[in-house]
């Protein structure tokens, strides 16, 4: 069975500074993508980012990078220099890939409350 | 171009009755996904439809229900309500089914209280 994991329950920092979320997976696939999504107060959750376990390659968004590898299950997420309006709380989330290789349905961690302050 | 539109936004039922809840997705999309979120368990997967049917379903009781029309407009129910389904429900909608995107649209919830 799929779990992710996101161990940090909430975080606050300071303006400016930079934060790391952390998110740990456990999956018997070889093939499944590894997803980010914030969700603010208004309940929405917006999609921030999706990799495919065959792409390893971190990306860099902005403020935003992730940072995926393999060997040790984990998909972190980084924000440089937070703003006030970062805060939120931050979903991880797995899915796996079926025979046709589609992804089926998402299973998320327990999400990461991040509050910056002015 | 619209959003996920979720009604109604907020609503509190009794135990024993029941729910409809609707999700009109972004216009082109025809995979409308589902989801339960608690502070207990958080985000959870009730089930996925694509061209009007069932995809995928979730670990959740046969009370808990869905169906998708033609114009891929979804509603879920919730039969003979107990306390813990108390939760926001999330819509999401995508263009095609998660493989080809993996970009979910979520509306802003439906939070059910239940009494």
């Amino acid at each position: 069975a799929q779990k992710v994991t996101q161990a940090q329950t909430e975080i606050s920092v300071v303006e400016k500074e930079d934060v790391t979320l952390d998110c740990v997976y456990e999956t018997r696939d070889t093939t499944y993508y590894l997803f980010w999504y914030k969700q603010p107060p208004s309940g929405e959750l917006v999609f921030l980012i999706r990799r495919n376990s065959f792409d390893e390659q971190n990306e860099i968004s902005g403020r935003y990078s992730w940072n995926f590898q393999k060997s040790t299950s984990s998909f972190n997420f980084t924000i440089t220099a937070s703003q006030v309006v970062d805060s939120a709380v931050y979903f991880c989330a797995l899915s796996e890939a079926d025979s046709s290789g589609s992804a089926r349905q998402l299973t998320f961690g327990s999400g990461t409350q991040l509050t910056v302050l002015p | 171009k619209a959003g996920v539109t979720q009604t109604p936004r907020y609503l509190i039922k009794t135990r024993g009755q029941q729910v409809t809840l609707s999700c009109s997705p972004i216009s082109g999309h025809r995979s409308v996904s589902w989801y339960q979120q608690t502070p207990g368990q958080g985000l959870q997967f009730l089930f996925e439809y694509f061209s009007e049917t069932q995809r995928n379903k979730g670990n959740f009781p046969g009370r808990f229900s869905g169906r998708q029309f033609s114009n891929s407009r979804s509603e879920m129910n919730v039969s003979t309500l107990e306390l813990g389904d108390s939760a926001l429900y999330l819509c999401a909608s995508s263009l095609e089914t998660l493989a080809n995107t993996g970009e979910l649209f979520f509306g802003e919830g439906s939070r059910l209280t239940v009494l």
